[in-house]
């Protein structure tokens, strides 16, 4: 299995611009998150979903969609990037949906918004 | 605002000796996970310890947690220079079964 995925790994975008995060696992896990990381503020929940179809919003949702229409793809959009969306983005699966499974995060996104 | 606190932020030690991370949270959890994350790398599951669970060990990795005092500590014994990464602990929340990540401790095991 080659786990969960993400491309791109760099990404440099003008402010304004929209892009889109790709996120792919293919485990068969009904659960995927897209966090974001920045320095000295651990990791923060921006968007989940629970099952193909079902998306809800984390702790920093503003500016990111999120739409999850396979159970292996959950893609994060920015419409409209802003420098304060420069970050590492990582994207996690797990197996269930109680909390109590391990987590898989993929390599990470690092973009930069000039 | 943040669940888990982690302390110290930064913890610099040499190899064979013990590093002790810490790790405080706000409200009511189901369990509370450690990860590590090495540098320019995505996170890595260590262990998980439940609720009900007051101690638990994988390696030279031991885990405690007090949920009266909402606080649980990451031992990690005889380090390795390869041990050298970022700690962050993780609670599970009772609904909707998020993950909520503290802002980590950089663990670094000098040779």
């Amino acid at each position: 299995n080659a786990g969960v995925t993400q491309t791109p790994k760099f990404q440099v975008l003008k402010t304004g611009q929209s892009m889109t995060l790709q996120c792919a696992q293919d485990m068969n896990h009904e659960y995927m998150s897209w966090y974001r990381q920045d320095p000295g503020m651990g990791l923060r929940l921006i968007h989940y979903s629970v099952g193909a179809g079902i998306t809800d919003q984390g702790e920093v949702p503003n500016g990111y969609n999120v739409s999850r229409s396979t159970t292996e793809d959950f893609p994060l959009r920015l419409l409209s990037a802003a420098p304060s969306q420069t970050s590492v983005y990582f994207c996690a699966s797990r197996e269930g949906l109680a909390g109590v499974e391990t987590q898989y995060f993929g390599p990470g996104t690092r973009l930069l918004v000039l | 605002s943040q669940q888990g606190e982690e302390d110290p932020q930064a913890l610099s030690i040499q190899e064979g000796e013990n590093a002790t991370m810490n790790c405080s949270y706000k409200t009511s959890i189901n369990n509370l996970q450690w990860y590590r994350q090495n540098s320019g790398r995505g996170l890595v599951h260590l262990i998980l310890i439940r609720s009900n669970e007051r101690e638990k060990h994988s390696g030279r990795l031991r885990v405690t947690l007090d949920t009266s005092k909402k606080s649980s500590s990451l031992l990690i014994t005889a380090s390795r220079a390869a041990d050298t990464a970022s700690y962050f602990c993780a609670t599970g929340r009772p609904s909707k079964g998020k993950l909520i990540f503290g802002q980590g401790t950089t663990l670094q095991v000098k040779p």
